[in-house]
Parts: C-alpha cells; sequence; structure tokens
C-alpha cells in the first residue's frame, strides 16, 4: 500500500514567492494533518481536517498560511508570501482516527 | 498548551547496550505513542498505548503507558546500528498529538 505521499520533496524558493505544498493521504484514512519540523521548536501542528473540513487550524503562524483540502485525496499548505523564517520541514500526515498517525516523507523548505 | 518534556535530549552507547528514554508531563493524555525518524524521513509509528498502565512490545522494543497518565517510557534492549535515529513520544488528547522535542540515540560501534 502507499503511504502518504507528499511533493515536492524539496524546495528553495525566494522571499516574497508563493509556496504550494502537496499531500494525498492514505486511501480511508479520515484525518489529515500539516505539522511543521524546525530544530528549535520540534515537531509543532499546524491544521488538522477531519472528513475535509479544517477543524482545528490554531498552530497556523499567520494569514500567510492557508490549507486546503478539496478531496479526500488532496490536501495543499500555501504560503503567500514567503519567508525566511518559514523554512523548516512540512510533514503531512493521515490517520484513521486522531491518534496514530502516519506520516509522509516531509517537503524541505528553504526560503532565501 | 500541553507540553511534554522528553529525556535525554541525546544518548551515546555501545552496540549491544540497552537504551532507555522516558517523557513526563503536567498534563494527562489519552494515548501514549512512541514515534522513530530517520534522517530525511518522516516520523515512524513504533508502539502505540492506549491504557493507564500498559506494558507493550514490539521486536527488542518496549513501552509503557505510565499509571498517572502523565508519563511513558521506551525501551530499547540489545541496541544494534539502525536503531540510530531520533525517538519522539507523543501524548494524545482532545486536542490531537503533543510531541516531545526527541531524543537523539547514537550507536557507536
Amino acid at each position: 500500500d502507499a503511504g502518504v505521499i507528499q511533493s515536492p520533496r524539496h524546495e528553495v524558493t525566494e522571499m516574497g514567492q508563493e509556496v504550494t505544498l502537496r499531500c494525498k493521504p492514505i486511501s480511508g484514512h479520515d484525518y489529515l494533518f500539516w505539522y511543521r519540523q524546525t530544530m528549535m521548536r520540534g515537531l509543532e501542528l499546524l491544521i488538522y481536517f477531519n472528513n475535509n473540513v479544517p477543524i482545528d487550524d490554531s498552530g497556523m503562524p499567520e494569514d500567510r498560511f492557508s490549507a486546503k483540502m478539496p478531496n479526500a485525496s488532496f490536501s495543499t499548505l500555501k504560503i503567500q508570501p514567503s519567508e525566511p523564517r518559514d523554512s523548516a520541514v512540512y510533514f503531512c500526515a493521515s490517520s484513521p482516527g486522531v491518534d496514530e498517525q502516519f506520516f509522509g516523507p516531509g517537503t524541505r523548505l528553504t526560503v532565501l | 498548551g500541553q507540553q511534554l518534556n522528553q529525556s535525554p535530549q541525546s544518548m551515546f552507547i555501545q552496540e549491544g547496550e540497552d537504551v532507555s528514554m522516558n517523557c513526563t508531563s503536567s498534563s494527562i493524555f489519552n494515548t501514549w505513542l512512541w514515534y522513530k525518524q530517520d534522517p530525511g524521513e518522516g516520523p515512524v509509528l513504533l508502539i502505540a498505548l492506549y491504557k493507564a498502565g500498559e506494558l507493550t512490545s514490539n521486536g527488542r522494543l518496549t513501552a509503557q503507558f505510565g499509571i498517572t497518565r502523565k508519563d511513558s517510557f521506551l525501551n530499547i534492549s540489545a541496541s544494534i546500528p539502525s536503531d540510530v535515529g531520533i525517538y519522539f513520544c507523543s501524548g494524545g488528547g482532545a486536542d490531537g498529538l503533543t510531541f516531545g522535542k526527541g531524543t537523539h540515540l547514537i550507536i557507536q560501534p
């Protein structure tokens, strides 16, 4: 079975540019999570969806960040405009329930 | 928000040694999960615990859900080189999962 798929695996962009990260969850999983990982702050939950509906977005840093889940098999995390402090590894995870989350390989974002 | 204190932050051990790491919190959690992350990859679930006092094994790994529901430990017996990585504890509650900062395990041959 395919796990969680994320694209791109690496993204290098310049400050001010729009960045879109993509995620395909495991089929049949009702929950989808977006995390950010940095050395300083560790793993931080940004937002999660249940049945395509955003449930908790309190971890989204600011209005520059937005996430959508138009259907059960696709989600995007967008940063517009991007800033150097957004540089991190962004993970998507899915799960049949809130626990036992399965993580994707991550997108390493570098904003110059 | 809820916070987890994971220790130790890093461990340097010899191959074959046993390893022990733990997480504590001032908050009660309904579940405890342990993940391992290899370089360049996402965390992978190792063990999930659902009941206070529960002791669960997965091969050479053993984890326990503390009786107070505020702590958990993970033991690895007879470590091997592929055990190298970062181990994360996570507590599950109404707000989803809260992650510890991780324990870096380094094994010297």
